[in-house]
């Protein structure tokens, strides 16, 4: 079965640099939620759409955005990168928001030097 | 702020036994509690999402309860495994707060 793709898997970038991750969504599934993990730490929500919009905003540093497309990938633009940004960042989808089950992919690894 | 809270922080087991642990939250204005299954450098993997106070789920060797009314929600596992052995989150999504995780509870079943 299609699982959730994303894209890099990783990704090394200077300081102030920017950087796009990339999450491919399972078929079908209409909502995107993005996570992440930095070492040793609990992992935070950051944002999701459903529908192409905007639906839950969690802690998303103002440096970074993310859409959702036509085609229901989403895309997530950090700019302006800094040391403390090098961390897991995981992608999920679910058919629906909020209360169904979310499958993750397999994260994208960003490493900031 | 919302807290989410899991207990305990971590937890031995023989392979055989049976475990459980705890995640705490706030009852009001709930949603939704969610059960992740996260290995360290691995894809999380959703195991639960329960709404209903009352709600009980179960997947394999794995069940969980949920009571909205008191804030709580358990995780049994029957009869470990070493695979077993995870970080098991669960997330609460509650009035204006998304998705905030517990601190998580770290299973290492032992042979």
């Amino acid at each position: 079965a299609a699982g959730v793709i994303q894209s890099p898997r990783h990704l090394i970038k200077e300081k102030r640099e920017t950087a796009t991750l990339k999450c491919y969504p399972i078929p079908r599934h209409d909502t995107v939620y993005w996570y992440q993990q930095g070492p040793g730490q609990d992992p935070q929500f950051l944002i999701s759409f459903y529908e192409k919009m905007q639906s839950d905003k969690g802690s998303i540093p103002d440096r970074f955005s993310a859409q959702q497309f036509s085609d229901y990938h989403s895309e997530l633009n950090m700019s302006s990168l800094e040391l403390g940004d090098s961390a897991l960042y995981f992608c999920a989808s679910s058919l629906g928001d909020r209360g169904n089950e979310q499958f993750f992919g397999p994260g994208t690894r960003l490493t900031v030097l | 702020i919302l807290n989410v809270e899991q207990s305990p922080q971590s937890l031995h087991v023989q392979e055989g036994d049976s475990t459980n642990f705890t995640c705490s939250f706030p009852s009001s204005n709930f949603y939704a509690l969610h059960w992740y299954r996260w290995e360290t450098a691995k894809s999380p993997e959703a195991l639960f999402v329960m709404t209903l106070n009352g709600d009980e789920k179960k997947k394999g060797r794995i069940s969980a309860t949920l009571n909205t009314k008191e804030g709580y929600s358990y995780l049994y596992i029957k009869g470990s495994q070493p695979e077993d052995s995870a970080t098991y989150l669960c997330a609460c999504t509650s009035g204006t707060y998304k998705y905030i995780f517990g601190t998580g509870t770290r299973l290492k079943v032992l042979a």
